[in-house]
């Protein structure tokens, strides 16, 4: 089956600088690949997600890069807030699997005032 | 607005005991999920169900079972519960395909001692 691993497991940047959170997967027929966040206390929540015939995808801060020849894909936020403070989950999908999704293992994102 | 709840947010069982835990959506979504998030394994697919009395094993289904009499409850049975079952369990569902957004409810923790 799929395999999703994530890095790294914590970050702790300073408001305002970038960051960047890898995942890689191991099936290539995978080609859906969304991005979960998950604030203390609460619920994790979709917040980019990017199919395979796409390379790159932004949404104000964040934005998703598809490499889909190394199987790796990132999520990157730039100038940093610390309500972006949470703990984000990569996963992938295909097809054939459904509406299954395998998600990596985590990053806990600290960032500091 | 989008709503998955669940039963309990806190619960503590003794090991042996029959465990429920229950999830209710209001989306009138076919799918629906059972997960279990501890730290550093991410959140890990226990069982889903894409139909009424349809049911299929996710990674980790050792322990568990499921039921889903109607479209918008999914149970989570514990039939002995022991102490490696004690974690955070999330339900969430979603529409019917392999690229829909994942609703997650608020969480139950589950202590077994």
């Amino acid at each position: 089956g799929e395999n999703v691993e994530q890095h790294p497991s914590t970050l702790s940047v300073q408001e305002g600088d970038s960051a960047v959170i890898k995942c890689t997967y191991s099936d290539s027929a995978s080609n859906y690949f969304p991005w979960y966040k998950q604030e203390l206390g609460k619920r994790p929540q979709l917040i980019i997600d990017i199919r395979s015939n796409v390379g790159e995808k932004k949404d104000q801060r964040i934005a998703v890069t598809l490499n889909k020849t190394a199987k790796h894909f990132s999520l990157h936020i730039t100038e940093t807030q610390p309500e972006d403070s949470a703990v984000y989950f990569c996963a992938a999908s295909k097809r054939s699997s459904g509406s299954r999704l395998t998600f990596g293992e985590g990053t806990q994102l600290t960032v500091n005032p | 607005d989008v709503k998955v709840t669940q039963s309990s947010r806190y619960l503590v069982k003794r090991t042996g005991e029959k465990v429920f835990l229950e999830c209710v959506q209001d989306m009138d979504h076919e799918n629906m999920f059972w997960y279990r998030q501890d730290p550093g394994l991410g959140l890990r697919l226990i069982y889903f169900s894409y139909d009424v009395k349809m049911k299929e094993k996710g990674d980790i289904p050792e322990g568990y079972s499921v039921s889903r009499e109607k479209k918008e409850r999914f149970s989570l049975i514990l039939e002995s519960a022991s102490t490696n079952q004690t974690s955070m369990y999330l339900c969430a569902s979603s529409l019917l395909g392999y690229s829909y957004e994942q609703y997650f409810g608020p969480g139950t923790r589950l202590t077994v001692t």
